[in-house]
Order: C-alpha cells, then sequence, then structure tokens
C-alpha cells in the first residue's frame, strides 16, 4: 500500500454508537492530521500530531477523541455524535522539521471517511 | 484572522475554452499558498506551492500565479478530465496549519 490509507471509506451511525476512523500513512512523514471537510465549506483543521505529540486542537467538541499510538497511524474516536457531525473526514500527512517545527507544508491526504449520523 | 475566498463558487466551461479561478487571501505573513485538486469520493492532491508575489508555477494546462493580495490559476484549453474542485490554502508566517478555501467547482464539457 502506498500513501495514506482511511478506513472505513462510509460509515452510518446512530447518535448512541461509538465507532473509530483508522488512518495510516505510508510515506515515512512525521506529522498527521484530521480534516472535516462539509458541503461548500472550507476544510476545518481538527487535530495535528506531530512527532506523536497533539499539537492543535481546534476547539472540536469532546464527543471527537484523536489518538496517534506511532507516526504511521491515527485514530478517531467518534460517540455520541449529531447529525450535525455527518461530513467527509480527511486524515493527511506531512514530513516537519522536527527542530523549527514548521512543515514542508505539502499535505497528502486520504480519500476520506463518509459519515452519515442518523 | 487569516482568510481565504475563492471565486466563482462554480465554473461550467466548454473543451478548450481557457478560464481563471481567483483565491483572494488574508494573512498574517504568509509562508506559503497552495492550490490542490480535488476529484469526487477522493481526497485533496497537491498542485502547486507558491512563496512569494510573482512567482509563476506550471503544470500541462494549469499555471499558478501569486501577488500580495491573491493567486489565479489559468486553466488553458482545459479538457473533460480537468473537471474537479479546486481548492486555494495558505499558511501564515507563524503557525503550522493550512487555511483552505471553500473551492471552486469546475466542469469541462465535451
Amino acid at each position: 500500500e502506498t500513501g495514506v490509507t482511511q478506513t472505513p471509506r462510509h460509515l452510518v451511525m446512530g447518535m448512541t454508537n461509538k465507532k473509530s476512523l483508522k488512518c495510516e500513512q505510508h510515506l515515512g512523514h512525521n506529522a498527521m492530521y484530521w480534516y472535516k471537510q462539509s458541503a461548500k465549506k472550507p476544510l476545518e483543521l481538527m487535530f495535528v500530531y506531530s512527532l506523536e505529540e497533539r499539537v492543535e486542537n481546534n476547539s472540536v467538541p469532546s464527543r471527537f477523541s484523536p489518538e496517534c499510538p506511532n507516526s504511521s497511524h491515527l485514530f478517531l474516536h467518534l460517540h455520541t455524535l449529531q447529525p450535525e457531525d455527518s461530513a467527509l473526514y480527511l486524515c493527511a500527512s506531512s514530513q516537519e522539521n522536527p527542530r523549527t517545527r514548521s512543515g514542508a507544508n505539502v499535505l497528502t491526504f486520504g480519500a476520506g471517511s463518509r459519515l452519515t449520523v442518523l | 484572522e487569516d482568510q481565504v475566498t475563492q471565486s466563482p463558487e462554480a465554473l461550467r466551461l466548454q473543451e478548450g475554452e481557457s478560464s481563471s479561478l481567483n483565491c483572494s487571501y488574508t494573512v498574517s505573513g504568509l509562508r506559503g499558498l497552495f492550490w490542490y485538486r480535488q476529484d469526487p469520493g477522493k481526497g485533496p492532491e497537491f498542485l502547486f506551492t507558491l512563496y512569494s508575489a510573482g512567482e509563476e508555477k506550471e503544470k500541462e494546462r494549469l499555471k499558478a500565479t501569486l501577488t500580495k493580495k491573491e493567486s489565479f490559476l489559468h486553466i488553458t484549453a482545459p479538457k473533460p478530465e480537468d473537471s474537479a474542485t479546486y481548492l486555494c490554502a495558505v499558511r501564515a508566517e507563524y503557525g503550522n496549519k493550512l487555511v483552505f478555501g471553500a473551492g471552486t467547482i469546475l466542469r469541462v464539457k465535451s
């Protein structure tokens, strides 16, 4: 496998369910990201992990819980979601300079997980 | 607050009809401006990075330009396979996140 792989590609869940989205990158990058993409809206950055440490949490509701066990894997745990959380969730990775923490800026995205909350 | 505005929201072209997409931005010190292409059912795919006003980059039928306030993505003699959503993003001098625009949906008909 190459690039960034996301599973599942489609997920339908009830408001009381607990599910997880998985992302795996095969690029040797050291930073990983979760973005939310809703129709006709800009991509919203949710979380950033750099060198396995969370460096950004953009006021995301606690019903979204990220986990980064190593530099190749990223999870987004979902629980008691709302219908307005229905969206495309994109994972991305990049190579970041560990000394300056300035990224190479070029993100490689996965194909996304389409989430529908009933 | 850093902001990116893309126009038009949607654009329909005939095959061979050249046009331009606009990306206007306000940012506290530009570290880079990025163009991505997104096909239906896929994640965004990187096209170009521009770093300073006056810079231009080309790839096949696409040419990206940058000024101090905006960037243009020029599409010359487009083909149906150029149909996609084109996303623009900026990174400020300080911070490590990209701020995206809402995108322009391009449809090229044969």
